[in-house]
């Protein structure tokens, strides 16, 4: 069965520095979709970045970016130069095929320390 | 109003009371979707609309009924609830790209269900 792992239920960073939040997941497949999604107190989930996993370079959004390691089926999440805005839950998500099912981890709570 | 709205934000019924959730994308999407999240539990897809047909449904009890009689609009009814439902409905909506693969889904703000 896929599944997504999000090992890391909190962290904490200072605000300006950088923080890693880690995701791992398994399928067989070859092609899908990889997906970081943030969801403040606020609760409106927003996609922060994704990734097609044909692609070998890694997505980059402003301060957000991946490391994408399709071999070992990882795919975290690099904050820079945190900011008290960032403060949310973050789900790592997998979307394989047409079926339009994308497949959850848990969620990272982050906590800005200013 | 832009993006994907749900109404009403906060729902408190009783077990044995009739209610409806309603989301509307203005995304121009043509697929829809119904979530639950509860705490601590990664988030659950309850049902999937593609061009208002369900393709989708993940053994979701029949005490919740979908409905999208368009490709903006996505309900969801609600009967005879459990104490175990309460939690956060999410809709969310996504556009159907070439070759069937579905693109980014856009989310709602939820829907905060309590059920006494």
């Amino acid at each position: 069965a896929q599944t997504v792992t999000q090992s890391q239920p909190e962290m904490s960073v200072q605000e300006a520095e950088t923080v890693t939040l880690s995701c791992t997941y398994d399928t067989s497949e070859s092609d899908y979709y990889l997906f970081w999604y943030k969801q403040p107190p606020s609760r409106q989930m927003i996609l922060v970045i994704r990734q097609e996993a044909y692609k070998q370079q890694n997505a980059t959004e402003n301060r957000f970016s991946v490391n994408f390691q399709k071999a070992a089926k990882s795919f975290s999440l690099k904050i820079s130069d945190s900011q008290l805005g960032d403060a949310a839950m973050y789900f790592c998500a997998y979307t394989r095929d047409s079926n339009y099912q994308l497949i959850w981890g848990a969620g990272t709570k982050l906590i800005i320390k200013p | 109003e832009t993006g994907v709205t749900q109404t009403p934000r906060h729902l408190v019924m009783g077990m044995t009371n009739k209610k409806s959730l309603k989301c509307e994308q203005h995304l121009g999407h043509n697929a829809m979707y119904w979530y639950k999240q509860s705490a601590k539990k990664p988030l659950e897809l309850m049902f999937v609309y593609n061009f208002k047909e369900q393709t989708e449904n993940n053994s979701v009890p029949s005490r919740f009924s979908p409905e999208c009689p368009n490709s903006s609009h996505l309900f969801l009814h609600l009967h005879t609830l459990q104490p175990e439902d309460s939690a956060l409905y999410l809709c969310a909506s996504s556009q159907e790209k070439l070759a069937g693969f579905p693109d980014t889904q856009y989310f709602g703000p939820g829907t905060r269900l309590t059920v006494l």
